[in-house]
Formats: structure tokens, C-alpha cells, sequence
């Protein structure tokens, strides 16, 4: 069972460009969480997806920030309009139905944005 | 609101030590707390889950309590090694309903020397 899968896993973007991160969660996970390293700091959450529905979005920065997460294929962290303050490592996890209190949550080895 | 916190930052220790890492959180109303490892420039490895009904857990030279009435979490590390070296994460997940998601510490980075 492959675990959460992330690409690119390095990303190189100039400033004014876009970015695009994908997250292909774990076989039989229908929910996707992505969070935000910032250098030195801790992973702060940004969003958290079910399929075809945002849940809960209340990380998200208010503009250039948008995430999906459809019926078919990964979920997708969309980034516009990049600047230097947006270099970072993002990490997405999934996790099963989280209906019960032993839900955890599988991480993937993260992207690396770097905006020049 | 939940805040998390992880002391010491950072620790050095030469092997063979065991050790004790400390995670305070300030909401006692969690679901579960859930401890990571983290290698440089890596993601996220879980080590343990406890639930918030539990005590502790256990797994090879790793043990991890719970006290939710004081806020606090320990990860014991027996016999360290130099490949236990890396950052340590814990994360809390509050119990705010419709979401799931975890609050991290900033972290203990480890240094176990030969």
C-alpha cells in the first residue's frame, strides 16, 4: 500500500508565477489535509478536503491561496502569483474516515517551494 | 485557543542516554496527540498515537504518556542512538467539531553523538 504521495517534491517558482501541488492520498483515505513549514517554524494547518468539498479552510491566507481536492484525481494546492514569503515546505496527510477517535493522520514527504 | 509547546528545543546527548521530551498543551480537550519524527529536509514519520482515554503507549525503545488534566505529554527514548537523531513533533487535535485537524509543537531537535 503506497503511502501520500506528493509532487513536485522541489519547486522552483519566480515571483509573479504560479505554483501547483499535488497530493495523491493513501488507497481507501478520502480526506486531505495540507499544512505549511515556514523555515524554523512548525507546520501550521492550511486546509482540510473531502472529496468534491472544502471543510475546513480556516488557515488558508485570504487571496492567491485556493485548494481542491475532485472525484478523480489528487487534491491540488494552488498557489498565484508567488512571492519570496511563500517559500516553504507543504505537506499534505490523509487520513480514513475520520469518524472515530482512532482516525490518524499519514503524512507525504512534502513539496518544497522555493520562489526566486 | 489551543497552543502547543515542545521543550526543549533542542537537545544533544551522547548514546546510550535515555531521555524525555516534553510536550504542554494549553486546552486539556483533545481527541488524541500524536507524536512525530522529522529528518531534515523529510517528512513527517509517526511514532505514536494516543487517545485521549489513554494513559500511554508503548513501542520498541519509544513510550509516550498522556496527562490531559495537566496539559502535558512526555516521549521517552531509551538507549538512544545516533540514527535517533532528528526533530520531534507532537500535535494535538482539538476536539472543535467538523474538523480534524492536528496543532503542532515547534518541535525538540535531537542530537545523539557517537
Amino acid at each position: 500500500n503506497a503511502g501520500v504521495m506528493q509532487n513536485p517534491r522541489h519547486l522552483v517558482r519566480r515571483r509573479g508565477q504560479e505554483a501547483r501541488l499535488r497530493c495523491s492520498p493513501m488507497k481507501g483515505h478520502s480526506h486531505v489535509y495540507w499544512y505549511r513549514q515556514l523555515p524554523e517554524e512548525g507546520l501550521k494547518f492550511m486546509v482540510y478536503l473531502q472529496k468534491e468539498n472544502i471543510i475546513d479552510e480556516s488557515g488558508m491566507p485570504k487571496e492567491r491561496f485556493s485548494a481542491e481536492f475532485p472525484k478523480e484525481g489528487p487534491s491540488i494546492l494552488r498557489i498565484q502569483q508567488v512571492v519570496r514569503g511563500d517559500s516553504a515546505a507543504y505537506f499534505c496527510a490523509s487520513s480514513p474516515v475520520p469518524g472515530s477517535r482512532s482516525y490518524e493522520q499519514y503524512f507525504g514527504p512534502g513539496t518544497r517551494l522555493t520562489v526566486t | 485557543k489551543q497552543e502547543v509547546t515542545q521543550i526543549p528545543a533542542a537537545l544533544s546527548v551522547p548514546e546510550g542516554e535515555n531521555l524525555v521530551l516534553n510536550c504542554s498543551f494549553t486546552d486539556s480537550a483533545i481527541y488524541n496527540l500524536q507524536w512525530f519524527r522529522q529528518d531534515p529536509g523529510k517528512g513527517l514519520t509517526s511514532l505514536l498515537l494516543i487517545q485521549s482515554s489513554q494513559r500511554e503507549q508503548t513501542s520498541g525503545r519509544l513510550n509516550a504518556s498522556l496527562d490531559k488534566s495537566s496539559g502535558r505529554s512526555t516521549l521517552y527514548i531509551a538507549a538512544s542512538q545516533p540514527g535517533d537523531s532528528a526533530t520531534y513533533l507532537c500535535a494535538v487535535r482539538p476536539p472543535t467539531s467538523g474538523t480534524y485537524k492536528y496543532i503542532f509543537g515547534t518541535g525538540t531537535r535531537l542530537k545523539v553523538l557517537a
